[in-house]
């Protein structure tokens, strides 16, 4: 079944500063990736997705994650913070087997220092 | 549009008692999810829909059921709540089978069973 891993359960980086939010997946075939936010006591909005193409894909709020097949990770980057960043964030494969539901990584948590 | 909507927003219950959960969309979506929110969890699939009348199980359907009489409707039933069962819930919808489309969640629903 897919799978989705995320290695950081909590980072924290300063504001301004760049991010980097890892993400592994476990899959044979090319996957579909998603990347999703959650603000404290929040649903979850989506910021990017790949599915087959360009293997760095650009979202909203500056974020971009790069697709990278040898390595099996799906990585989300930010060049500079903002302290409004602060949230959790999931990376997610859809499973085929299941009407493209999500698996979910158990999600890594920013905090953002002034 | 108002998008994915649940209700209740929150709700206590003690255990054995029994609750239904509603999510509604408006958007003429297809599939329609129930997953559950655990901390350090990550979101974990309950059950899963692909059309009006149909329901599928998901990673975690055991304490719960699920209906879809009317295509914008889904509703997830607890007959007998315990304290496990304490959560976070999110509805979530998308438009299609193709693999590249949206899911669009909900707000969530808090439950405490006590």
């Amino acid at each position: 079944a897919q799978s989705v891993t995320q290695p950081d359960i909590h980072i924290t980086v300063s504001e301004g500063a760049s991010l980097e939010l890892r993400c592994n997946y476990s899959y044979g075939a090319t996957p579909y990736l998603f990347w999703y936010v959650q603000s404290p006591g929040q649903g979850l909005q989506l910021l990017l997705k790949y599915f087959s193409g360009d293997t760095l894909v650009q979202g909203i709020k500056g974020f971009e994650a790069e697709f990278k097949r040898s390595q099996s990770s799906f990585n989300l980057r930010k060049p500079s913070v903002h302290w409004s960043d602060a949230a959790e964030y999931f990376c997610a494969v859809a499973s085929i087997d299941s009407g493209y539901a999500l698996n979910f990584g158990k999600g890594t948590s920013l905090l953002v220092t002034p | 549009n108002a998008g994915v909507t649940q209700t209740p927003k929150f709700r206590v219950l003690k255990t054995g008692q029994s609750m239904t959960l509603l999510c509604a969309q408006d958007m003429n979506h297809e599939y329609m999810y129930w997953y559950r929110q655990d901390p350090g969890m990550g979101l974990r699939l309950i059950h899963y829909s692909v059309g009006e009348g149909t329901t599928a199980k998901g990673e975690v359907p055991d304490g719960y059921n699920v209906s879809r009489l009317k295509k914008q409707n889904f509703l997830l039933g607890l007959e007998s709540a315990a304290p496990s069962q304490t959560s976070v819930y999110f509805c979530a919808s998308r438009k299609s089978s193709r693999a590249q489309e949206t899911q669009y969640f909900g707000p969530g629903t808090r439950l405490l069973v006590l």
